[in-house]
């Protein structure tokens, strides 16, 4: 596709489970990111990849979340044993370069833990 | 933390009136990006102004940087139903994450 693509785009998952969430940037990019985005609120940084190489991934909240990138394309978040606190707007953004001010962003997925 | 203040939170506004938005900080940023985001949908891309004092201008929407590169603004003209969506702003110092504000609500009803 011609953007970056998320999926799915609503999960819901019981609160103690484990969920990978996905991330196909747009061709060619080489920078990706990932926000949270809480309601009422703007996105939050989570981490960043340049690459195959998590740049900075000072977002992270705990050590429940993870993300990889294994081939330097798709990117999957990880978290692992969901609190009901984790519920909120997962996005992806992709940028062409390091350094680029333009991030092309995801429609997001929606976690609920109930 | 959200470095950036944006006001207002909520506007409601009807068509053919003009709106300036607010975003505000305490820190320098080298680049500021304004973005809109509808219901469900990832924020895009409005526009990025890098120099203290810049304008751009996209159609009716008017962009400025401040001087000391802390703030900016946002002045739509003419507003239209269209235009309604959250509007954010962000800035970047090391051309790794976006500090997002929290985002001005625009509601434009015909």
């Amino acid at each position: 596709g011609a953007g970056v693509s998320q999926t799915p785009s609503n999960k819901v998952t019981e609160k103690g489970k484990y969920v990978e969430l996905r991330c196909d940037p747009i061709s060619g990019h080489t920078a990706l990111y990932w926000y949270r985005q809480s309601l009422g609120q703007g996105p939050e940084f989570l981490i960043y990849f340049q690459g195959t190489g998590a740049a900075d991934d000072s977002g992270l909240p705990n050590d429940r979340f993870f993300a990889v990138r294994p081939e330097g394309s798709v990117s999957t978040l990880k978290i692992q044993r969901t609190e009901r606190g984790d519920s909120a707007v997962y996005l992806c953004a992709s940028s062409p370069w390091h350094g680029s001010t333009e991030a092309f962003f995801g429609q997001g997925t929606r976690l609920t833990v109930v | 933390t959200q470095l950036l203040e944006q006001s207002p939170q909520f506007l409601s506004i009807q068509e053919g009136e003009n709106l300036t938005v607010y975003c505000n900080s305490s820190s320098v940023f080298s680049s500021l990006q304004w973005y809109r985001q509808e219901p469900g949908e990832g924020p895009v891309l409005l526009v990025t102004v890098v120099t203290g004092g810049e304008v751009k201008k996209l159609k009716r929407l008017t962009f400025q940087f401040g001087d000391a590169r802390k703030d900016s603004s946002l002045h739509i003209t003419a507003a239209q139903p269209g235009d309604t969506g959250l509007y954010l702003c962000a800035g970047s110092n090391s051309g790794y994450a976006l500090n997002f504000g929290k985002g001005t609500s625009l509601l434009v009803t015909p």
